[in-house]
């Protein structure tokens, strides 16, 4: 089975704080995928990353950053940490067109 | 472009239920189709998929058959139970890149 693995499943922030969230998947994956999840606003992509030190904007990428240093491993960065990005955080992985496995989230306070 | 519409919610059924949510698309292109599946506080896991025409998917009970001429993929079960109380998700991903688009959620709630 495939596993995606987040470093915490709850994280409490003050505004500025510079965060950072870490995502490993096991199944050698080229793409990996960072989302927020809103109510009302289903999921929306913040960074993808099809390769090692590769990265693509996804639809809300103001405020963010990524890291791809090694294929397993995704990192998004919150340079400095703000209310409004108080959410759900969701890591994916996949095979080039294939479908997308995700880990178990990370719910982000930011006080 | 692509994108996913789906029912809106909250659905709330009794057990032994018949369920079905809808979904419909707009691709560019030829699309493969998906169902996912959140529970309380977990990530989203695939319940299932269909890559063309016609396929139908199925797990635990749900299908859904991908049909071009409406461009819909709907998720139905005959008998739903409490456990299957969850978010579902429609989604779609293009055939020629890497993203995944997803519906804004359907959520079920399944009393006993």
């Amino acid at each position: 089975d495939v596993k995606v693995t987040q470093s915490s499943r709850y994280l409490v922030k003050r505004t500025g704080e510079k965060v950072f969230l870490e995502c490993v998947q096991d199944m050698d994956h080229e793409n990996m995928f960072w989302y927020r999840q809103d109510p009302g606003l289903g999921l929306r992509l913040i960074y993808f990353s099809y390769d090692v030190k590769m990265k693509e904007k996804g639809d809300i990428p103001e405020g963010y950053s990524v890291s791809r240093e090694k294929k397993e491993r995704f990192s998004l960065i919150l340079e400095s940490a703000s209310t409004n990005q108080t959410s759900m955080y969701l890591c994916a992985s996949s095979l080039l067109l294939r479908e997308q496995y995700f880990g178990p989230g990370t719910r982000l306070t930011v006080t | 472009g692509n994108s996913v519409t789906q029912m809106e919610g909250p659905v709330t059924l009794s057990e032994e239920a018949f369920l079905t949510i809808n979904c419909t698309y707009t691709a560019t292109g030829y699309p493969s189709l998906f169902w996912y599946v959140q529970y309380p506080g977990e990530g989203l896991q695939l319940l299932l998929k269909a890559t063309k025409a016609d396929d139908k998917g199925s797990n635990k009970g749900f299908e859904a058959t991908y049909r071009k001429e409406t461009t819909s993929f709907h998720l139905e079960k005959g008998s739903v139970q409490v456990s299957d109380s969850a978010v579902y998700f429609c989604a779609l991903s293009e055939n020629t890149g890497n993203q995944f688009y997803f519906g804004t959620g359907t959520s079920l709630t399944v009393i006993p």
